[in-house]
């Protein structure tokens, strides 16, 4: 069965500094990876996609993320955080089978300013 | 991007009590989703619905839980009796045009009393 993991349920870093959320998944095919936002109260934006194309993925506002097969990672990354990136993101997997989307539990992005 | 609104946007009812969650995408759609996201939890996948006919169903979507396409434009999740744990927020998806990304409504909050 398919998992996600992200790890760290928390994560802050000062305004202007990198951002790095990291995720992980189990699958037995190569999947379709996806990053979510949720801003406070809202509902879940897509930030990026990874579909077998290219591993590196240019998203929304600023993130990409890069697909790593060898160690089964898709971490998000943005080069300089700003205070309206504080929102939980939400790592997602879906294998080729189906259309179901398997969710981690979260990071809630905390910035400093 | 696809467009989703749902209705209502805050419900809320005594347990034991039926609930009718509604979806409804601006462009016609043959397959959507609901999930469901309890306070402080991860995304959890309820069922898939493709024309006409549920696709995927996960272990929570039980007896209680069923969806129609009533009248071919919208999608609605029932609850037939609801209980204090179904408390949580519902979101309904619906494919994008490419790889299996899913975009989603804001949600219907539901507090079950």
């Amino acid at each position: 069965a398919q998992s996600v993991t992200q790890l760290g349920s928390h994560v802050s870093v000062s305004e202007g500094a990198l951002v790095l959320l990291r995720c992980n998944y189990s699958s037995s095919v190569p999947p379709y990876l996806f990053w979510y936002v949720q801003y406070p109260n809202q509902g879940l934006q897509l930030l990026l996609k990874y579909t077998s194309a290219a591993t590196l993925v240019k998203g929304i506002n600023g993130f990409e993320a890069e697909f790593k097969k060898s160690e089964t990672s898709f971490h998000l990354t943005k080069p300089s955080a700003h205070m309206s990136d504080a929102a939980e993101y939400f790592c997602a997997v879906s294998d080729r089978s189906n259309y179901q989307l398997i969710w981690g539990a979260g990071t809630k992005l905390i910035i400093k300013p | 991007e696809p467009e989703v609104t749902q209705t209502p946007s805050h419900q809320v009812t005594q347990m034991g009590q039926e609930v009718i969650l509604r979806c409804v995408p601006i462009s016609n759609h043959l397959y959507f989703y609901w999930y469901r996201q309890i306070l402080g939890q991860k995304v959890e996948f309820l069922v898939s619905f493709y024309n006409n006919e549920i696709s995927e169903k996960s272990e929570i979507f039980d007896d209680q839980f069923s969806v129609e396409r009533p009248d071919g434009s919208n999608f609605t999740l029932k609850i037939r009796s609801t209980k204090l744990e179904d408390s949580a927020m519902y979101f309904c998806a619906i494919p994008g045009r490419g790889s299996y990304e899913q975009y989603f409504g804001p949600g219907t909050r539901l507090t079950v009393t």
